[in-house]
Order: C-alpha cells, then sequence, then structure tokens
C-alpha cells in the first residue's frame, strides 16, 4: 500500500533563510507526486507535481521540488523564506487512474525574524 | 483560482443533530472526494466518487454517508452528530491530473 512521510512536524527558519521540507513515500508503481500548502482555516493549495520527465520541477510562490527515485523522496525547497509562507505543507502521492491521494503527516512551517 | 465550494464554513451543533455539509464543483470533475483532518494531523479519505451514482468508502471509517446526484454536487450526511465528529472535513475533486480543494467545514459538535 502507497504512503507518505514527512518526518519533521515542525520547523522554524528565518525570514530569508532557505528551506527544504523532506518527503519520502512508498508506492509499488511510478508515482505522481504533489505538494500542498495549508494556511490556516483554509483548504489546501497545490504547490507543484511530479508525472515525469525533468525531476526537478518549479511551482508557485518560488517553490520546487526535487524527485529522486533512489530515495524515494520528493523534497519541497525555497532558496529563501517569507513570513508568508508560514503554513502546513502537505506531500501527497497518487497514480494515474483511478486512484485518490494519500497524504502525508504534514509539517507546519514557522518563519521568525 | 479553484471553483470548489464548501458550506457551511464553521459549524457547532448539538449532539444527535442530522448535518449535511455540501460541495459544489463547476469544473465539471468526475472524481470527488471527502477528506476529515483533525487539527496537526494527516488528511484521511473517507468518501470518494468517481461519477454520478458512483461512491466509496475511504481508508477511514466514517459514520457519514455521501450522495453523488448530480457531477457538481458532492453532500456528505452525518444523521446523528456525536463530539466524536468534531474535525475538520475537506472537500476535494480532481481533474487533468490536479487536485483542487474546498476550504473546508469546521465541524463542533457539543
Amino acid at each position: 500500500a502507497q504512503s507518505v512521510t514527512q518526518p519533521d512536524i515542525h520547523i522554524t527558519v528565518s525570514e530569508g533563510a532557505s528551506l527544504e521540507l523532506r518527503c519520502n513515500y512508498s508506492y509499488g508503481a511510478t508515482p505522481y507526486l504533489f505538494w500542498y500548502v495549508q494556511s490556516p482555516g483554509q483548504g489546501l493549495q497545490l504547490l507543484l507535481k511530479y508525472f515525469s520527465g525533468d525531476t526537478l520541477v518549479q511551482g508557485i510562490k518560488g517553490f520546487e521540488a526535487e524527485f529522486k527515485r533512489s530515495q524515494s523522496s520528493f523534497n519541497l525547497r525555497k532558496p529563501s523564506v517569507h513570513w508568508s509562507d508560514a503554513a502546513e505543507y502537505f506531500c501527497a502521492v497518487g497514480a494515474r487512474g483511478n486512484t485518490p491521494l494519500v497524504f502525508g503527516k504534514g509539517t507546519r512551517l514557522s518563519v521568525i525574524a | 483560482e479553484a471553483d470548489i465550494y464548501q458550506t457551511p464554513r464553521y459549524l457547532v451543533i448539538g449532539t444527535g443533530k442530522k448535518i449535511t455539509l455540501e460541495c459544489s464543483q463547476t469544473m465539471g470533475h468526475d472524481k470527488m472526494y471527502w477528506y476529515q483532518q483533525d487539527p496537526g494531523m494527516e488528511l484521511h479519505l473517507i468518501h470518494y466518487s468517481y461519477g454520478v451514482n458512483s461512491t466509496e468508502k475511504g481508508d477511514l471509517s466514517s459514520e457519514s454517508t455521501v450522495s453523488r446526484i448530480r457531477t457538481e454536487h458532492f453532500p456528505l450526511t452525518l444523521e446523528s452528530a456525536r463530539p466524536s465528529h468534531t474535525s475538520q472535513y475537506l472537500c476535494a475533486s480532481s481533474g487533468g491530473g490536479k487536485a483542487f480543494f474546498g476550504q473546508g467545514t469546521r465541524l463542533t459538535v457539543v
């Protein structure tokens, strides 16, 4: 069965510092991978996705993620964090066809001045 | 912006009441989903649908029920609310390889 692990429950970074959020997945087939962001009291917004091709994908708000098949990872990065990036971040895995997404437990990002 | 809407945004209701959480999307997506999310926790799939008259239970057992009479509408019903149902409920639809989420309904059962 597919699963997603986000090892870090809570991360705090200084504004302007770089960020990396970790995501590891377990999936039998070639996965579709996603990162979502959730602001307090809001729904989820798609940041970026990977289906195939270039393993480094660019998303909205200056985020990028790299798919590493050998490590079963899909880590999210941003070179310079802004205070408005403080939110909950969810990694998810899915597959082509009729398969609902499976989400990780999320990583809460706090940004300090 | 995604065209998927959930109402109400917030609901406080007494134990034993029947409630229906509404979810509508205007994107013509066949696939729709309900997730349950406790504060600071992961999302758990409780129901999904791949089209009209199609509904399936998700990974997390839920006492709620759903219906899919129209493509755009995927309501979730609790026949008798209990405090254990207190949670956030997120509706989503997917198409073209993307999933879009509503803003959620935060339900409190007192």
